[in-house]
């Protein structure tokens, strides 16, 4: 069964760093990994979808790769700012099954 | 992208009474659609996989006498919360997946508050 693990589960920074969020996942069979955003109390914004076949996603600031061989994809946020601040999800699936997640990071950037 | 609605937003319950949330995937129709429960500052915990005209699957440990799930056409699925308990306080979404779409992508709702007092 597939464990999605998000690495650091918190993460505070101050504006303007570029950042790092770590997703492993333990069946590397996936079909697509995604990372998503989510503000309290809100629901899910989809960030970057990667397919299998593909290393990596763009969009904007935000930069998502995949390394199905060792189980692991990360999003790299450049330059961040406070309308960062949010709980970074990833998830996983395998074809027709679900969406696995993680816990989790919730990231803060300080002004 | 693909839109999917949740109605409603936010619901507050007592004790012991049944409350149905509606999920409906707007510009396409979903063969298979997904309902997550999230607790406070933890993640999306898959629930039960719902299949248009056919029962629902439901994860281990999730009650199916007491979150009944029906999927009676190819746009709208319900989850009923019979019975509902402050434990059943939660925040429910639900995801569906475009089955002409080529990467299998899950689109979700905006999330149904729950709180049963």
């Amino acid at each position: 069964k597939q464990e999605v693990t998000q690495i650091p589960a918190a993460l505070s920074v101050p504006e303007g760093e570029n950042l790092v969020l770590n997703c492993s996942f333990t069946d590397s069979a996936i079909y697509n990994l995604q990372w998503f955003r989510q503000d309290p109390g809100k629901g899910l914004t989809s960030l970057l979808l990667i397919q299998s076949s593909q290393r990596e996603q763009t969009s904007g600031r935000l930069n998502a790769s995949l390394d199905k061989s060792s189980g692991r994809s990360t999003l790299y946020i450049a330059a961040s700012q406070p309308g960062d601040s949010a709980t970074y999800l990833c998830a996983s699936h395998s074809g027709n099954t679900p969406l696995v997640f993680g816990k989790g990071t919730r990231l803060s950037v300080i002004a | 992208g693909a839109v999917v609605s949740q109605h409603p937003s936010w619901v507050i319950c007592k004790s012991g009474t049944s409350v149905k949330i509606e999920c409906r995937s707007l510009d396409f129709q979903a063969t298979t659609m997904f309902w997550y429960r999230q607790f406070p500052k933890q993640s999306l915990m898959l629930m039960a996989t719902s299949n248009e005209g056919s029962k629902a699957t439901y994860e281990q440990g999730v009650e199916k006498d007491k979150f009944l799930i029906n999927h009676a056409s190819l746009t709208l699925s319900t989850l009923t919360v019979t019975s509902a308990h402050p434990e059943d306080s939660s925040f429910y979404i639900c995801s569906a997946r475009d089955p002409m779409g080529t990467t299998y992508e899950q689109y979700f709702g905006p999330g149904t508050r729950l709180t049963v007092t």
